[in-house]
């Protein structure tokens, strides 16, 4: 089984300042990925950055990266230079690779805020 | 590009009707999923499909059942609805030949009174 734990429900952070979402994984699996998606008010889910397992760089999409800690089992997501749009509810999740068609397990979210 | 369509958006239903929710994947995804998100939740799994059979479930009741058709487009059947089947139900494709990303549609928000 596989749990993704986002300890964080609410985050504030001023405009310009970069900020670190927390998320912590469980997983038996010896190959997983870890995601992040961001979900506006409007509902959609929008993808912002994926870590394979046996990555060895952390990853890193614009203002977007990923803080890769495998001993620890944690994949903290960090936006640098926060922008009015980023406020959003953000959500980690982690798949699996067995089988055909591998499910995603979400965290509970993180409500970000951003701030004048 | 083309992105994952679901339709309806909006669906109103009342206790104890049925609703059905459409979903077109992406062209030459060979592999589909719905999630079910309730008001404040994070999504679940409900089941998926890979080359047109079902190839995983999770926790979706028996009230519901899914298929994927032969143009891989797939349907998501829900009978006697509950004020609990409320939600935003996405549909994502992948297709097994890419690493890794599943793209979600815009979701259906079903509201049942």
């Amino acid at each position: 089984a596989q749990k993704i734990t986002q300890t964080q429900p609410g985050m504030f952070v001023q405009e310009k300042e970069a900020v670190t979402l927390d998320c912590t994984y469980d997983t038996s699996d010896q190959s997983y990925g870890l995601f992040w998606y961001k979900q506006p008010s409007s509902g959609e889910m929008i993808f912002l950055i994926y870590q394979g397992s046996y990555d060895e760089q952390n990853a890193t999409e614009g203002r977007y990266s990923l803080n890769f800690q495998k001993a620890r089992k944690s994949a903290n997501l960090v936006i640098s230079a926060s922008q009015l749009g980023d406020s959003a509810m953000y959500f980690c999740a982690m798949r699996g690779y067995t089988g055909t068609a591998s499910k995603l397990t979400f965290g509970t979210g993180t409500r970000l805020q951003v701030t004048l | 590009a083309a992105g994952v369509i679901q339709s309806p958006r909006h669906l109103i239903k009342e206790k104890r009707e049925t609703a059905t929710l459409k979903c077109y994947p992406i062209p030459r995804h060979d592999t589909v999923y719905w999630y079910q998100q309730g008001p404040g939740q994070d999504p679940q799994f409900l089941i998926s499909f890979y080359e047109k059979m079902q190839s995983d479930k999770g926790s979706i009741p028996d009230r519901f059942s899914a298929q994927q058709f032969s143009d891989y487009h797939s349907e998501l059947n829900m009978s006697s609805l509950e004020l609990g089947d409320s939600a935003l139900y996405f549909c994502a494709s992948r297709t097994t030949g890419q690493s890794y990303e599943q793209y979600f549609g815009p979701g259906t928000r079903l509201t049942v009174t």
